[in-house]
């Protein structure tokens, strides 16, 4: 079973362009985390949402925590082909024995 | 100065054979974990330790064993390995659990 579910799967866009990414779930989480991995790297930490409707701005990245701490989002304003990678978002909850768990992550490329 | 460092890099062997991986975290983190990535770049969760103590193990074949001889360390010992423990093996850390992770750069394993 799935338990944080991102979308899209994957995403395709021009330089410039604005996207979002969705990550849901049924569960509620005391903390949510969105990386970024680049091919042959480890993720990379980009933020971290705790307070239900937390809105985050890491430049052109905002991070939205929703109301319900089941859900967040990441747009991104302007992509550059920098912004290329696999864009993971990771959940913590207390009912499942206090660990993380990973979405199936987003791969965005973005074309210059 | 590399905050959580994992070696070797790649790792190609028969199967059958035994082999360990290593991990290192200077950033001083209580918890450490092993993930395990697959072809389609799922992160699934094998061990988190928290102070040298197993606090999380997954449904991972008891051919797989971590070891932490200290806080700063978390090796992995694989015995027997199969064609399907072939994958991207990555060491994290973190200062609260479940919490924001920094991971090593992984070791990707090929049995062959």
């Amino acid at each position: 079973t799935q338990l944080l579910e991102q979308s899209p799967q994957f995403l395709s866009i021009q330089e410039g362009e604005n996207l979002t990414v969705y990550c849901n779930s049924s569960s509620v989480f005391s903390s949510l985390q969105w990386y970024r991995q680049e091919p042959g790297e480890g993720p990379v930490l980009l933020v971290t949402v705790v307070t239900g409707g937390e809105v985050k701005k890491l430049k052109r990245l905002t991070f939205q925590f929703g109301d319900a701490r089941k859900d967040s989002s990441l747009h991104i304003t302007a992509a550059q082909p920098g912004d290329t990678g696999l864009y993971l978002c990771a959940g913590g909850y207390q009912g499942n024995a206090g660990k993380s768990t990973f979405g199936d992550g987003t791969t965005l490329t973005v074309k210059p | 100065d590399t905050a959580v460092s994992q070696t070797p890099k790649y790792l190609v062997t028969q199967m059958g054979n035994d082999k360990s991986i290593k991990c290192e975290q200077n950033l001083g983190h209580d918890t450490m974990y092993w993930y395990k990535q697959d072809s389609k770049k799922f992160l699934k969760i094998m061990f988190s330790y928290n102070n040298k103590e197993l606090i999380i193990n997954e449904t991972v074949p008891n051919r797989f064993s971590p070891k932490s001889p200290d806080k700063a360390h978390l090796n992995l010992h694989i015995n027997s390995l199969e064609l399907g423990d072939s994958a991207v093996y990555f060491c994290a850390s973190s200062q609260e659990y479940p919490g924001a992770a920094f991971f090593g750069q992984g070791t990707r394993l090929t049995v062959v």
